[in-house]
């Protein structure tokens, strides 16, 4: 039961256009989104996160949105640079549930920016 | 600051084997989470520790077993080793005080198991 889906295993985009990943999830309890990237031989790290009450977040070239009735999010880079290239996760968590802390992730979208 | 370290960082079993996986969380972070990232796949929850006991569990069976110390440090324990049991192990520490849940992973260890 994948609750977490990224349906596009792979991206490929030149420098300085716009990279859009996709991540939908079937469980209406999940309240909190978060996108991590991950480099080979390196854990995943926090990219940028969006709360439930809110349909987009913005942090410099990083934008993530959330449309909730079709629980759905992107996430938008740009402009997109070759040190962008990585494993993209999304995940989601249920903050208001008992089992606090289980992320639950996507199966991830590796991203290609050349230059 | 110091961030998230495991040990050891690649590892060759056999199968039936018992295998321990160790994590020292980062500063300041009281809750530590392991997860399983298959080849191909996401992250998968195992469990999660805080003040030393377990806090949530994900399916996994009980031949996954955890700890967590005084200093927040934590093992990973997988007995009676399966091929499939082959995966990335994740730590990841946290603190409930911390913004955006504060996840700091490790890089985890390589568990191949022949």
């Amino acid at each position: 039961d994948q609750q977490v889906k990224q349906n596009s295993p792979s991206l490929s985009v030149q420098e300085g256009r716009i990279s859009i990943l996709n991540c939908d999830y079937t469980n209406s309890m999940f309240d909190y989104f978060l996108w991590y990237k991950k480099y080979p031989a390196e854990g995943p790290t926090f990219l940028i996160s969006i709360s439930s009450i809110k349909d987009k977040n913005e942090d410099g070239r990083f934008t993530v949105f959330l449309n909730k009735s079709a629980k759905h999010l992107s996430l938008h880079i740009v402009p997109s640079q070759p040190g962008d290239s990585a494993v993209y996760f999304c995940a989601a968590i249920n903050a208001g549930g008992t089992s606090y802390g289980k992320l639950t992730f996507g199966q991830g979208t590796i991203l290609t920016v050349h230059p | 600051e110091t961030g998230v370290t495991q040990s050891p960082t690649h590892l060759i079993k056999t199968r039936g084997q018992q295998v321990t996986l160790r994590c020292s969380s980062q500063s300041g972070h009281n809750t530590v989470s392991w997860y399983q990232q298959a080849l191909g796949q996401g992250p998968q929850f195992i469990f999660q520790y805080y003040r030393e006991e377990e806090n949530g569990r994900g399916n996994f069976p009980p031949r996954f077993s955890g700890l967590q110390f005084p200093n927040y440090s934590s093992e990973l324990n997988v007995n009676a080793l399966e091929l499939d049991d082959s995966a990335l192990y994740l730590c990841a520490s946290s603190s409930k005080t911390a913004a955006n849940y504060g996840y700091t992973f490790g890089s985890g260890t390589r568990l191949t198991v022949v």
